[in-house]
């Protein structure tokens, strides 16, 4: 089965502050896509990053980063120097491969971060 | 380019009453497609997804169902609402096929529906 859990439910910081998204997932499947998704409060999904299976390369953009341990099972999102722009619910996912999945995406449960000034 | 239409935005019905949402998709053809919906816990449930014109999976027990009239269309239906239908609706397409490009998907703006 496919899981993936974002255990922190809500993150507060102060503006300025760096904080780190934590995301586990669980699969079978040896070449899979994870996916981070910003939703703010419109309600509207923005992608933020697709990361392949095979490409452990961490990567970084603008005050994002996103690092990527195939060895936890573990793909986490930092941002650096938050801003009140940045408060919003974020969503990692999951997507298999296997074309008799339909390709479905299966979302962690979210975490609300909430960056004061 | 390719778009997304989902409608409507928001919708109040109360317990009982039928539901129809409606998402079309522009721009591709054989998508795949999907109905998502987030309860007010904020997570995001796949309810249903479709590979093709009539092929519905259902990933859930429920008061709903789908349906996928046209290649580029997707309706979701409920004969008798619930409250516990309640929640943010969302469809989405993907491409199906290989290489990174394929690996997308695209969203709808949501439909806020409150069964009261």
């Amino acid at each position: 089965a496919q899981k993936v859990t974002q255990a922190q439910t809500e993150i507060s910081v102060v503006e300025k502050e760096d904080v780190t998204l934590d995301c586990v997932y669980e699969t079978r499947d040896t070449t899979y896509y994870l996916f981070w998704y910003k939703q703010p409060p419109s309600g509207e999904l923005v992608f933020l990053i697709r990361r392949n299976s095979f490409d452990e390369q961490n990567e970084i953009s603008g005050r994002y980063s996103w690092n990527f341990q195939k060895s936890t099972s573990s793909f986490n999102f930092t941002i650096t120097a938050s801003q009140v722009v940045d408060s919003a619910v974020y969503f990692c996912a999951l997507r298999a491969i296997l074309y008799n999945q339909g390709g479905k995406l299966i979302f962690g449960q979210g975490t609300e971060l909430s960056v004061k000034p | 380019s390719q778009t997304i239409h989902q409608w409507p935005a928001t919708l109040v019905q109360p317990v009982g009453s039928p539901l129809s949402l409606e998402c079309t998709v522009e721009g591709t053809s054989n998508p795949n497609l999907y109905w998502y919906r987030q309860a007010a816990g904020r997570g995001l449930q796949l309810l249903f997804y479709s590979v093709g014109i009539g092929q519905i999976s259902s990933e859930v027990p429920q008061n709903l169902s789908a349906s996928r009239p046209q290649d580029r269309q997707f309706i979701l239906s409920s004969k008798k609402l619930l409250l516990s239908d309640s929640g943010f609706y969302l469809c989405a397409w993907s491409a199906k096929g290989t290489g990174d490009l394929n690996y997308g998907y695209t969203f709808g703006s949501g439909t806020r529906l409150t069964v009261v």
